[in-house]
């Protein structure tokens, strides 16, 4: 079974510029959370979907939004981009039958803010 | 304690050394402790999920325990290889509304030297 994929793996942005990064969960996965890990920072919680609707959001700004599709592919959006934005996101893909349901991380895209 | 904690930060055995992490997380309104092992240049893998006080999880040298009440858990690693070298991240998921994202810590980095 194919893991959780994100694309693009890499991008170089302008400070006031939009991003959107997108994630294919794994098949048969309904829920996709998004994460952002930046150098002596954990992963921080961005937000998590299941079935198109939000489920949980992060204390970030409303710069950043989300949105799942109806084949629970989901893409993250960042507008006017600052430079505290560079960092790794990761989204993860569960089943969420349960709520212990393990999380399968996807290799992340590595956004850099000039 | 209202963030997750780890400690060590930082960690370097010599192979064959066994070796513990702590991860703290809040007591109150606990619902689900995770274990992931992140490697360098790879995605994050889960090594165990935990719910009840008193668990103990076991995948070939690594164990993991958990104390609901006191809000702590402890991952083992008994007989380290090079190949246990990674960042080991503890996430604590709470019990509805806002407490219900996955709260990850800083993570501990293990060296483990030939």
């Amino acid at each position: 079974k194919a893991g959780v994929t994100q694309t693009p793996r890499y991008l170089i942005k302008t400070r006031g510029q939009q991003v959107t990064l997108s994630c294919s969960p794994i098949s048969g996965h309904r829920s996709v959370s998004w994460y952002q890990q930046t150098p002596g920072q954990g992963l921080q919680f961005l937000f998590e979907y299941f079935s198109e609707t939000q489920r949980n959001k992060g204390n970030f700004p409303g710069r950043f939004s989300g949105r799942q599709f109806s084949n629970s592919r989901s893409e993250m959006n960042v507008s006017t981009l600052e430079l505290g934005d560079s960092a790794l996101y990761l989204c993860a893909s569960s089943l969420l039958i349960l709520d212990t349901d393990t999380q399968y991380f996807g290799p992340g895209t590595r956004l850099t803010v000039l | 304690i209202l963030n997750v904690e780890q400690s060590p930060q930082s960690l370097h055995v010599q192979e064959g050394d066994s070796t513990n992490f702590t991860c703290s997380f809040p007591s109150s309104n606990f619902y689900a402790l995770h274990w992931y092992r992140w490697e360098t240049a790879k995605s994050p893998e889960a090594l165990f999920v935990m719910t009840l006080n008193g668990d103990e999880k076991k995948k070939g040298r690594i164990s993991a325990t958990l104390n609901t009440k006191e809000g702590y858990s402890y991952l083992y690693i008994k007989g380290s290889q090079p190949e246990d070298s990674a960042t080991y991240l503890c996430a604590s998921r709470g019990s509805g509304g806002s407490n219900y994202k996955l709260t990850f810590g800083k993570g501990t980095l293990l060296t483990v030297n030939p």
